[in-house]
């Protein structure tokens, strides 16, 4: 089992530019978050997808937007890109079952924002 | 969402037991406590969760009281490579909804040898 995985591993852009980030989750898994983590924070929660849908949002602008695919996999789209975008993008997938969730995070994708 | 507070940072030596407390006052009823852990550059590792009691693991236990008003993660006999921050979040799992993560500041676990 490959667990989650995302690519690329790393990306540079310039501000204005858009930039799609790709998570493949974890074989069985439906569900699929979607999290930015600053240096040195926590992991900030920005939306997740299932059966094809968002059904959860953070806090964050509409610039940030996403997509999952029939076969569970996901996309992450960020328009306009802003210096401060730049950070660790984490992909994290799950089944709930029985009341018990687990999240399975992928490695990430670091964005740095010129 | 309820919210968690844990300390900011701690201090430990290889061997011995380790024990962070996370406080969440306004836990709701649904709620269940789930514990993370992540090293530098990766994604955060699930490493225990629990609702009520105490619930153990190959890696970890949890103690939860009976007000579910906080909880304890507690590491047995931790060596170096348990240097990570370990993070306490709590939401209801249950959610058929979805449901949102919301991940604190976190912990920072130093083991020294």
């Amino acid at each position: 089992d490959a667990g989650v995985t995302q690519s690329p591993t790393h990306l540079i852009k310039t501000r204005g530019q858009q930039v799609t980030l790709r998570c493949s989750p974890k074989s069985g898994h439906d569900t699929v978050s979607w999290y930015q983590q600053a240096l040195g924070q926590g992991p900030q929660f920005i939306f997740q997808y299932y059966e094809e849908e968002e059904r959860q949002r953070g806090n964050f602008p509409d610039r940030f937007s996403g997509h999952q695919f029939p076969n569970y996999s996901s996309e992450l789209n960020v328009n306009a890109l802003l210096l401060g975008d730049s950070a660790l993008y984490l992909c994290a997938s799950s089944l709930v079952r029985d009341g018990f969730n687990e999240q399975f995070f992928g490695p990430g994708t670091r964005l740095t924002v010129l | 969402l309820a919210k968690t507070t844990q300390p900011i940072s701690m201090d430990s030596y290889e061997g011995q037991e380790v024990n962070i407390t996370c406080s969440h006052n306004n836990i709701a009823t649904n709620d269940y406590i789930t514990w993370y852990q992540q090293f530098p550059s990766q994604g955060p590792r699930f490493i225990i969760q629990g609702y009520k009691t105490k619930v153990t693991n190959e890696v970890a236990s949890l103690f939860i009281p009976a007000d579910r008003k906080s909880s304890t993660l507690s590491l047995p006999r931790v060596s170096l490579s348990d240097t990570a921050v370990y993070y306490c979040l709590v939401g209801d799992a249950l959610n058929t909804g979805g449901f949102k993560t919301i991940f604190g500041a976190g912990t920072r676990l130093f083991v020294k040898a």
